[in-house]
This record gives structure tokens, C-alpha cells and sequence, in this order.
């Protein structure tokens, strides 16, 4: 499985925008770049995902590099309930296969 | 409600003792799997089934095993239980088998204790 480096943990404050970055400098052509985070005692959810263009949801927004060897999860206003573990997966086959993810900080 | 649902919640039982986890997909999901997360070892892979069939195996002990049944519903079954068993169990589904255009749905998990 291709492998995802992510920062073990970030900090932010409340109302802030949020750059969380992933690399994946071995990503292949048919490889998804999947986002997912897990808040304290619950499963993980899905956030966005994208292939090679940028890509904005209703939770955020993933900006993906042009050689698609990194990308960018953008939070554009931190809340206090994005607090979470967040997970950059790049999905090759049917199963997801979770690194160890950054850890979000948000401060009032 | 992220219409994945896992029972029970939580459980907590006797080493050497023997459990079924519970998980009802997604409504129309085929794919289900189970992921085991402890403390030390982040989110780990188990399982794949899909449409009754298994699919896929990941880091699964020879004593726990799964099946899905017709209604599409799956069970993991955790036999001779250890300490180290102590985990949270997550169930995911999928529409079908390699969807990378589609996120996928995690149930709440089941939070086993082993004492």
C-alpha cells in the first residue's frame, strides 16, 4: 500500500483556517486521495476525497498538489468540534488502510 | 446516525470467555468491514466481506473470524479471549467492492474490555 506522511499533531485556534498536509510521494496514477476523521470515542468519518482536482465539500475543501505527490486538508474556520485525528488514506483497493494521522488542537 | 450500526456498545468480559460483535450495514452497502483500534497500534484492517462472500484480510488473529449473513449483516466473533484483546471494534460499509469515488460509513464501534 502506498504510504501517507502526515505531521503527528497541529494546533489552531477557534475561527481560524486549518491547513492540515499529507505527502504521498509514491501515490500512483489510479490512486484516491481519502481524508477521514475520528473525534475522541467515535468511529471515523468520512470528510472529502479527490483524485486530481481540487475538491470542496459542505466540511471542507482538499487541494491536491500537481504532481499529486502532496495535498492539503483545508478546514477554512476551525470549531471547536474539529477537534479529531485526522487521516490521509490513499485508496488503491476496497479497503481503507489508516497511518497514525495528525492530531488536531482547537483552542477557544 | 451514520446508518452503521454496532451492537452492543460496549462489553466487557472474562479472559479465555468468547464474544459476537454485531454490525448492520448501511442500507443498500454490500462490503462490510471490521477494524480493531487499541491504544498502540492506531486503526488496524481485519476483515472484508462482500455480499456474503470474504473479501479481503488484513491483521486477523486465527482466533477471531467473521461472516456476513444473507440480511447482509456481519458478526466477529472474538474466541479465547487475552488481555490484550482490550480494544474498540469499528464496522464500516461500502456500496460494493473498490468504490474509490465514494466515502465509506463507520458505525460508533464496540468498546470490549477483557478482564
Amino acid at each position: 500500500d502506498a504510504k501517507t506522511t502526515q505531521p503527528n499533531s497541529m494546533e489552531s485556534n477557534e475561527e481560524e483556517p486549518v491547513h492540515l498536509p499529507c505527502n504521498h510521494s509514491t501515490i500512483s496514477g489510479t490512486d484516491y486521495i481519502h481524508w477521514y476523521r475520528q473525534l475522541p470515542s467515535q468511529g471515523p468519518e468520512y470528510v472529502i476525497h479527490g483524485l486530481t482536482s481540487n475538491v470542496n465539500n459542505r466540511m471542507a475543501s482538499l487541494a491536491i498538489a500537481e504532481d499529486r505527490k502532496s495535498s492539503t486538508l483545508i478546514l477554512h474556520r476551525a470549531t471547536l468540534r474539529d477537534a479529531a485525528v485526522y487521516y490521509c488514506i490513499l485508496l488503491n483497493t476496497d479497503k481503507l488502510i489508516f497511518g497514525t494521522g495528525t492530531r488536531l488542537q482547537v483552542f477557544p | 446516525d451514520s446508518g452503521v450500526t454496532q451492537t452492543p456498545k460496549h462489553l466487557i468480559t472474562a479472559t479465555g470467555q468468547r464474544v459476537t460483535l454485531r454490525c448492520s450495514p448501511r442500507s443498500g452497502d454490500l462490503s462490510v468491514y471490521w477494524y480493531q483500534q487499541s491504544l498502540d497500534q492506531g486503526l488496524q484492517f481485519l476483515i472484508q466481506y462482500y455480499n456474503g462472500e470474504e473479501r479481503a484480510k488484513g491483521n486477523i488473529l486465527e482466533r477471531f473470524s467473521a461472516q456476513q449473513f444473507p440480511d447482509l449483516h456481519s458478526e466477529l466473533n472474538l474466541s479465547s479471549l487475552e488481555l490484550g484483546d482490550s480494544a474498540l471494534y469499528f464496522c464500516a460499509s461500502s456500496e460494493g467492492t473498490y468504490r474509490p469515488d465514494y466515502g465509506y460509513t463507520f458505525g460508533s464501534g464496540t468498546r470490549l474490555t477483557v478482564v
